[in-house]
């Protein structure tokens, strides 16, 4: 059986750096590339970008380069998302999913919610 | 950018009747090549996370019931619950996987009227 499950919730200061983790099982991680997306409170989804564990390959939305960076350890099957320097407007529910062949965001971890407040 | 816009931004159906929710991309997510539509729609409930139910415009996921269907090519989409239950009270959105930056529509909440 397929199973993302990610890192548990985060509060954090503006400034902060921060780190949060997707862990895939049930397949072989390096065959898909996996996807983040934003979801601030109350709105709607947001494509962050996507990264392929198998080379770290990455492509970042333009509303996201810069401000974010993704990464994989391929020993543990986990990918991550992660700030330097956090801000309030940070403050959002994110999601890993895995990606299938054609693009598609199959199966979704269950969420990292992060909360940056002074 | 593909830009992804959905209508209504909210919709109440009675029990059993029909929820019909539109979808419209700036540019045609159709390739092709494969002949191949790139646009799926989620169902997202209160504190869970997106839950895919269509794939490439009209493939019903595995266990998804047969009530859901979505319909259409190239730039406009429809999903259709054909007879609406409670368990579908949700956040639907629509989703271009066609080219990045892979875009989401603006959701449409269906309620019970």
């Amino acid at each position: 059986e397929v199973q993302v499950v990610q890192s548990g919730a985060e509060v954090k200061k503006p400034g902060e750096s921060l780190k949060i983790s997707c862990k895939g099982s049930g397949y072989s991680f390096t065959n898909y590339w996996v996807g983040w997306v934003r979801q601030m409170p109350g709105k709607g989804l947001e494509w962050m970008g996507i990264i392929n564990p198998a080379d770290s390959d990455t492509r970042y939305s333009p509303s996201f380069q810069g401000q974010v960076t993704f990464s994989v350890d391929r020993s543990i099957s986990t990918a991550y998302l992660q700030w330097s320097s956090l801000k309030a407007s940070d403050t959002a529910m994110y999601y890993c999913a895995r990606q299938e062949g054609g693009g598609l965001l199959d199966d979704w971890g269950q969420g990292t919610l992060v909360t940056v407040s002074s | 950018d593909i830009v992804v816009t959905q209508s209504p931004d909210s919709l109440a159906v009675s029990l059993g009747e029909r929820a019909t929710i539109n979808c419209k991309s700036s540019q045609s997510v159709l390739y092709s090549s494969n002949n191949k539509n790139y646009l799926a729609w989620y169902q997202q409930k209160p504190g869970q996370p997106p839950k895919l139910l269509i794939s490439w415009a009209s493939t019903r996921e595995s266990g998804v019931p047969d009530r859901f269907s979505g319909s259409g090519s190239g730039t406009d989409f429809t999903l259709t619950i054909s007879s609406l239950q409670a368990e579908d009270v949700a956040v639907y959105y629509c989703h271009q996987y066609y080219v990045p930056p892979r875009t989401f529509g603006q959701g449409t909440k269906l309620d019970i009227k």
